[in-house]
């Protein structure tokens, strides 16, 4: 079975300071490990994935994040915080013959100007 | 590529009613799923089809729900005989194939009163 916990329901930084959205997930096959983010009233929109090569990936708005095998992590960082980064954030996991997604909980994340 | 559209957006309905949603996915994309977003909570993984063929239900699925892909494009849950528990945002989206990034629509937000 598949799991996924993002550790902070609420995040807040300052505007410029560096975001750093936390996941750890649980599989028991090889994963693909997903961030969406979600405005209000929005639907969700992919910031990156990770499927398989490199470890580190680079999403849009400058997001990144890097799978950590030995940690069974894959958190998702920022350098500088802008106001338009304020959303709910999810990581997901996707596994399986049916590659259903398997989400956390979301992290709200609040820049403070 | 239009996107991922659902209609309607928003439907309240009173408690005991049955209401039906439409998901029309990005065209050629086999893969459709739906989920479900309560507040402050993950999407929650419901059905998925390939083509026309429903693969898998979730245990959250109960008999009052039902979805249909007839031709393998477009997609409808029917939820009869509505509960309370039923509010929620009812999230569609479509990949590719296995495996690929799952698009996602902006969501039928339904209130039973």
């Amino acid at each position: 079975a598949q799991s996924v916990t993002q550790l902070g329901s609420h995040v807040s930084v300052s505007e410029g300071a560096l975001v750093l959205l936390r996941c750890n997930y649980s599989s028991s096959v090889p994963p693909y490990l997903f961030w969406y983010v979600q405005y209000p009233n929005q639907g969700l929109q992919l910031l990156l994935k990770y499927t398989t090569g490199a470890t580190l990936v680079k999403g849009i708005n400058g997001f990144e994040a890097e799978f950590k095998k030995s940690e069974t992590s894959f958190h998702l960082t920022k350098p500088s915080a802008h106001m338009s980064d304020a959303a709910e954030y999810f990581c997901a996991v996707n596994a399986g013959n049916n590659r259903k997604l398997i989400w956390g909980l979301g992290t709200s994340l609040a820049v403070n100007p | 590529d239009t996107g991922v559209s659902q209609d309607p957006r928003h439907k309240i309905t009173k408690r005991g009613q049955n209401v039906t949603f439409r998901c029309d996915p990005i065209s050629e994309h086999n893969r459709l799923y739906w989920y479900r977003q309560t507040l402050g909570q993950g999407p929650e993984f419901l059905t998925y089809f390939q083509n026309e063929a429903q693969l898998e239900k979730s245990r959250l699925l109960s008999d009052r729900f039902s979805a249909e892909r007839p031709k393998g494009s477009f997609s409808t849950l029917e939820i009869q005989r509505t509960e309370q528990g039923d509010s929620a945002m009812y999230l569609c989206a479509s990949s590719l194939a296995p495996g690929e990034t799952q698009y996602f629509g902006p969501g039928t937000r339904l209130l039973v009163l």
